[in-house]
């Protein structure tokens, strides 16, 4: 299987600042013959599902903010919120769907 | 609106066959072009694939339960459904029903979820 490790498991961010996360595979999760990442970052905040934000390591979801976008390649992935809202305030995940099983990182908190 | 609901008991006694249900609304199972698939929860676990099924009866599973895991589809009801035999302490989750992102495809990012879920063993 291949493994997520997301960094750091939180952090606390000012409204309005940065959030950086990280995400890292133990394999490349780019399929070089269609040139994707097969990689999704996905937001939860308490009581509800994960919510999905942004699809082949870039390609944001339809609703999704602007301020949310998604970088990287092969094995090294960020996730930005380029200036943080209180709506933000959540778990992040990144997950593959590069090979069978799908698996997901630990999870990364936000917090103000 | 597609729409997700889970359905089942909420506590499972040890050993037993932990059995949910996952009712769509809003989009029609029939000859689907997406797959749909059941994934858990647990703060020890994270989240954990389970299991996908397409409209056909086509299934997948996940290496690590696959011998314990059933993913069953009745189009004529417009559900899928999830059976966990042998239960412990150790499938205490919450249960999320949800759709595969990329038509036809089993394997993907997953787009719809819904609510979930807890489910807890325990005698």
């Amino acid at each position: 299987d291949i493994v997520m490790t997301q960094s750091p498991d939180s952090l606390a961010v000012s409204l309005g600042e940065r959030a950086t996360i990280n995400c890292k595979s133990s394999q490349t999760v780019l399929y070089s013959a269609k040139n994707k990442n097969y990689l999704a970052w996905y937001q939860q905040k308490p009581g509800q599902p994960p919510k999905l934000l942004i699809s082949w390591a870039s390609t944001r979801e339809s609703g999704v903010p602007d301020r949310f976008s998604g970088s990287g390649s092969g094995t090294d992935f960020t996730l930005t919120i380029s200036s943080l809202q209180a709506e933000d305030v959540a778990v992040y995940y990144c997950q593959q769907y590069y090979t069978t099983p799908p698996t997901f990182g630990g999870g990364t908190r936000v917090e103000i | 609106q597609l729409q997700l609901q889970e359905s089942g008991p909420g506590l499972v006694k040890p050993s037993e066959t932990l059995s949910l249900t996952c009712t769509v609304s809003g989009y029609s199972l029939p000859n689907s072009i997406y797959y749909w698939g059941w994934i858990r929860q647990s703060p020890g676990r994270g989240l954990e694939w389970i299991a996908t099924v397409y409209y056909s009866g086509s299934t997948f599973y996940n290496p690590s339960l696959k011998s314990r895991v059933t993913i069953s589809i009745d189009t004529s009801k417009n559900q899928f459904s999830l059976k966990l035999s042998s239960v412990t302490a150790a499938d205490t989750a919450v249960y999320y029903c949800a759709r595969i992102g990329s038509p036809l495809v089993p394997n993907s990012h997953f787009d719809y979820w819904g609510q979930g879920t807890l489910v807890t063993v325990s005698s």
